[in-house]
């Protein structure tokens, strides 16, 4: 069955960096073009970020331009978001999600990892 | 970039039919699909609809979708509610400009 494990998550303060992971299972994990949606504390769903199925596409909200990095790693079949320049408005339940048509299909999602970011 | 609006919330008895509704801001409502999430509470969102109008496997068909041009909107239907359907509903679609999601406001609906 499809598995997507998020971790990385913890406590950082603003101007810090922090690095999350997913461990993804149960699919051809080369298939699929796979996102980042954030969800502040007791707020609505955020799109964060999408990378292609061959990692070579990238795309980001504007909320985080500049600032957060997505990539993946075939051979690990993970992906990951590299989170700099933090803010206290990054603070929220990041979750990874696959992508079932390339065009925002999100039909699996792991169970989330939580970034606080306060000084 | 466009934005999709839901109300706030809504509640039914059990038993009954509700719908809510998700109206696209700019831009037509058929251009892309919509799909719908639920998230129970301390849950993470799981996909009740796909494709505007169809039922992934193992999602009872109390649930349907349809999508209406004239109102520009697609809305949500449960019918014979029951008490496990209370939660969080979200709508979604996708944005050529950033090759994202855009996802409404979320809709909680409270069965009561």
């Amino acid at each position: 069955q499809v598995q997507l494990v998020e971790s990385g998550g913890g406590v950082a303060q603003p101007g810090k960096s922090l690095r999350l992971s997913c461990a993804a299972s149960g699919f051809t994990f080369r298939s699929y073009s796979l996102h980042w949606v954030r969800q502040a504390p007791g707020k609505g769903l955020e799109w964060v970020a999408v990378i292609s199925s061959d990692g070579t596409d990238k795309n980001y909200a504007d909320s985080v331009k500049g600032r957060f990095t997505i990539s993946r790693d075939k051979s690990k079949n993970t992906l990951y978001l590299q989170m700099n320049s933090l803010r206290v408005d990054d603070t929220a339940v990041y979750y990874c999600v696959r992508d079932d048509n390339g065009y925002c299909l999100f039909d699996y999602w792991g169970q989330g990892t939580l970034v606080t970011v306060s000084s | 970039n466009f934005l999709l609006t839901q109300p706030h919330s809504v509640s039914e008895s059990p038993g009954k039919t509700v719908t809510i509704s998700c109206t696209r801001s700019s831009g037509s409502i058929d251009s892309n699909y919509v799909q719908w999430y639920q998230q129970r509470p301390g849950s993470s969102p799981r996909i009740v609809i796909s494709r505007d109008d169809q039922r992934p496997s193992g999602v009872p068909d109390r649930f349907s979708g349809s999508i209406d041009s004239s109102s520009n909107s697609a809305s949500l239907t449960i019918s014979g509610l029951k008490t496990e359907d209370e939660a969080d509903y979200f709508c979604q679609s996708y944005d050529r400009s950033n090759h994202g999601g855009v996802f409404g406001g979320g809709t909680k609906l409270t069965v009561l």
